[in-house]
């Protein structure tokens, strides 16, 4: 079975704390890619990063960071010094071979993130 | 600029009737998707297509037509046989096996 977890619903904290968004994953494919999306008020869907399976190396973008661990299928997301912009919900994804859509991505069922001035 | 355009933002339907959404883009990409994502869940595949005049069902296509006989045009209808039509429609769009693009969105109600 395909399936994401995102086991936090929601998360408030407070400008300039740094937070962490889990994302558990299960599949049975050896080759498969893992997303992350932020969904602002605004609606639309904001791509964030892609991770593919064969690299575990950790990423850092400015104030966001991801930690890929293939052991505990996990493919967390940290945001240092969180700031009110950061406000949104956020997805993880997998994609996963569908027919001939390999582009077929299962969300999680999203984090909303609030961040307090 | 390039990007996906979803119109309406809103959309209220009737009891028996068809309405249809919505989405074009101009970032020349082959592949273009329907998801609907209703409140404390994930988005769900509805229809996908990865090239014009072809389209394939999603996970939740029941009660959902699609077309694509533009490239850049792949408009959703919501028929008179989804019964539970309230959700927050997402069209995105894609190169092969690459990261999607997405739409701001269309919020259908039922009056």
């Amino acid at each position: 079975a395909q399936k994401v977890t995102q086991a936090q619903t929601e998360i408030s904290v407070v400008e300039k704390e740094d937070v962490t968004l889990d994302c558990v994953y299960e599949t049975r494919d050896t080759t498969y890619y893992l997303f992350w999306y932020k969904q602002p008020p605004s609606g639309e869907l904001v791509f964030l990063i892609r991770r593919n399976s064969f690299d575990e190396q950790n990423e850092i973008s400015g104030r966001y960071s991801w930690n890929f661990q293939k052991s505990t299928s996990s493919f967390n997301f940290t945001i240092t010094a969180s700031q009110v912009v950061d406000s949104a919900v956020y997805f993880c994804a997998l994609r996963v071979n569908y027919g001939g859509a390999t582009n077929k991505l299962i969300f999680g069922t999203g984090t909303l993130l609030a961040v307090q001035p | 600029d390039g990007g996906i355009t979803q119109s309406p933002k809103y959309l209220f339907r009737k009891e028996g009737q068809n309405v249809t959404l919505s989405c074009e883009q101009n970032l020349n990409h082959d592949a273009m998707y329907w998801y609907r994502q209703d409140p404390g869940q994930g988005l769900r595949l509805i229809y996908y297509s990865q090239i014009v005049n072809d389209f394939q069902k999603g996970d939740i296509a029941e009660g959902y037509s699609v077309s694509r006989e533009k490239k850049e045009s792949f408009p959703l209808t919501v028929t008179s046989a989804q019964k539970n039509p309230t959700a927050f429609y997402l069209c995105a769009s894609s190169e092969f096996n690459e990261k999607l693009f997405f739409g701001s969105g269309t919020q259908l109600s039922v009056l």
